[in-house]
């Protein structure tokens, strides 16, 4: 069935730093979510992206969708202590509005 | 709005015991998830209702697990007997209409540890 693979699993970076974390699908996805879930917390949405080369931004966060609509990334510019977690994109699972959710990508940032 | 509501949030048991996990999903939202999460297997789809009919219970890993919706406010998920590798955080989530594009809003989890 249709799944959605995250890279990479883990990411340390230096607060300041720069992060980014890749979403790929092997089918054509009508919409991809984001979710982020802060250790011992639960997934909270983000953002929802449509069309095909859709780039959205919320304050340091970009998002992306690629042009085929298989592959999604999100970056983070200068990252802060307040971006750890859990990073999750999710897509429809088969012809279906399930979403089906990548392993996620987990960051941690030092200070 | 209270949000998803589950219960309890934390939940030992001893392996053999039924476990029943309860969720109150968002007033007016009409499609309900429940969700598995471990270390091994990420975020997993276990069952999926809409307008509290099953819709997708192929994420249903055996027989020993159930799950119900008898009215739009309330669902439980039921293990029985429970085995060691159940333990894991079981989530609630629900979205508006379950047509697609919707965000999901989910709840606190339950943190289930078989012994």
């Amino acid at each position: 069935g249709q799944q959605v693979m995250q890279i990479p699993q883990y990411q340390h970076v230096q607060e300041g730093e720069d992060f980014t974390t890749y979403c790929n699908s092997s089918t054509t996805l009508s919409n991809i979510q984001w979710y982020k879930q802060r250790p011992g917390g639960h997934p909270v949405f983000l953002i929802q992206l449509v069309k095909s080369g859709e780039v959205k931004k919320q304050k340091r966060l970009t998002f992306q969708f690629g042009e085929a609509k298989k592959n999604s990334s999100l970056h983070i510019t200068a990252t802060q202590t307040t971006d750890v977690g859990t990073y999750f994109c999710a897509g429809p699972r088969g012809g279906s509005y399930i979403p089906t959710f990548g392993r996620g990508t987990s960051l941690i940032v030092h200070p | 709005d209270a949000g998803v509501i589950q219960s309890p949030r934390h939940e030992v048991t001893e392996m053999g015991q039924e476990v029943t996990l309860r969720c109150k999903p968002i007033s007016g939202h009409n499609s309900l998830f429940w969700y598995r999460q471990t270390m091994m297997r990420g975020l997993e789809l276990l069952i999926y209702f809409n307008n509290n009919v099953p819709i997708d219970d192929s994420g249903m890993p055996e027989d020993r697990f159930s799950a119900k919706m008898p009215n739009a406010s309330f669902s439980t998920l039921k293990i029985q007997p429970s085995e060691p590798r159940d333990s894991a955080v079981y989530f609630c989530a629900s979205s508006l209409t379950g047509q697609g594009g919707e965000k999901l809003f989910f709840g606190s989890g339950t943190q289930l540890s078989v012994l």
